[in-house]
């Protein structure tokens, strides 16, 4: 069973910049696992944020941008807002299974 | 605007099969490179996939659910349906569905649109 890893825990100053990864148990992450990166708030569903690797929805702000970094996929906020403090979850696809990461806490304090 | 919503029973008992409808609108699941997903949350805990269904009634299974799961859709109600076997205490969580992309600009599967979920509690 494959298993996706993601940072429990980050903060963040507002203002600041930070970089949420996505690591695979089974192999370094590439585009072809496509990653997906979706923000969820308390109480909230889940908004998709980014799609395979780095695209961008309609919706999502400028300051999101999505790559793969160092056999990870990677989620950089630049000048993080306060409401940009969430839960954030990356998904990848396996050949026809997708699986979510652990999911990120993102504190901006 | 593409919406959708669970529905179902939020208390089922262990072993019981779990039968849950996603009724969506603003989009058809006969058009081309369109799906639906199911996904599932246990309370404070992370997001799982659990299965997808296309429009050409392609399937697919959580690999570690898969004998448990069975996903159908009926394109003219506009409605996709999962049914979970066996259900067991752990299975408490809020089962979203999600309005899914497929094709050459989307990758195989882009969840884009979510229901707002439904929580299913098991227990005796």
């Amino acid at each position: 069973q494959t298993v996706v890893t993601q940072e429990p825990s980050l903060t963040v100053s507002p203002g600041g910049t930070v970089t949420l990864t996505c690591a695979s148990s089974t192999a370094a992450v590439t585009s072809g696992n496509y990653p997906n990166w979706f923000q969820q708030k308390p109480g909230q569903a889940p908004r998709a944020l980014i799609y395979t690797t780095s695209n961008k929805h309609p919706w999502t702000p400028a300051r999101f941008s999505g790559s793969l970094l160092g056999g990870r996929a990677a989620l950089t906020l630049s000048g993080v807002q306060p409401e940009d403090e969430a839960d954030y979850y990356c998904l990848l696809y396996y050949g026809g299974a997708l699986v979510f990461g652990g999911g990120t806490k993102l504190t901006v304090l | 605007q593409i919406t959708l919503k669970e529905s179902g029973p939020t208390l089922v008992k262990p072993t019981q099969t779990l039968t849950l409808t996603c009724t969506f609108s603003g989009f058809s699941l006969s058009t081309s490179g369109v799906g639906v997903g199911w996904i599932r949350q246990p309370p404070g805990k992370a997001l799982e996939w659990l299965a997808l269904i296309y429009w050409d009634d392609d399937k697919r299974y959580s690999p570690s659910l898969k004998s448990r799961l069975t996903i159908t859709k009926d394109t003219s109600k506009n409605q996709v349906v999962l049914t979970m076997s066996n259900m067991d205490p752990v299975d408490t969580a809020t089962y979203s569905c999600a309005h899914t992309k497929k094709g050459p600009s989307w990758g195989p599967a882009v969840m884009n649109y979510w229901g707002q979920g439904t929580l299913v509690t098991v227990s005796s």
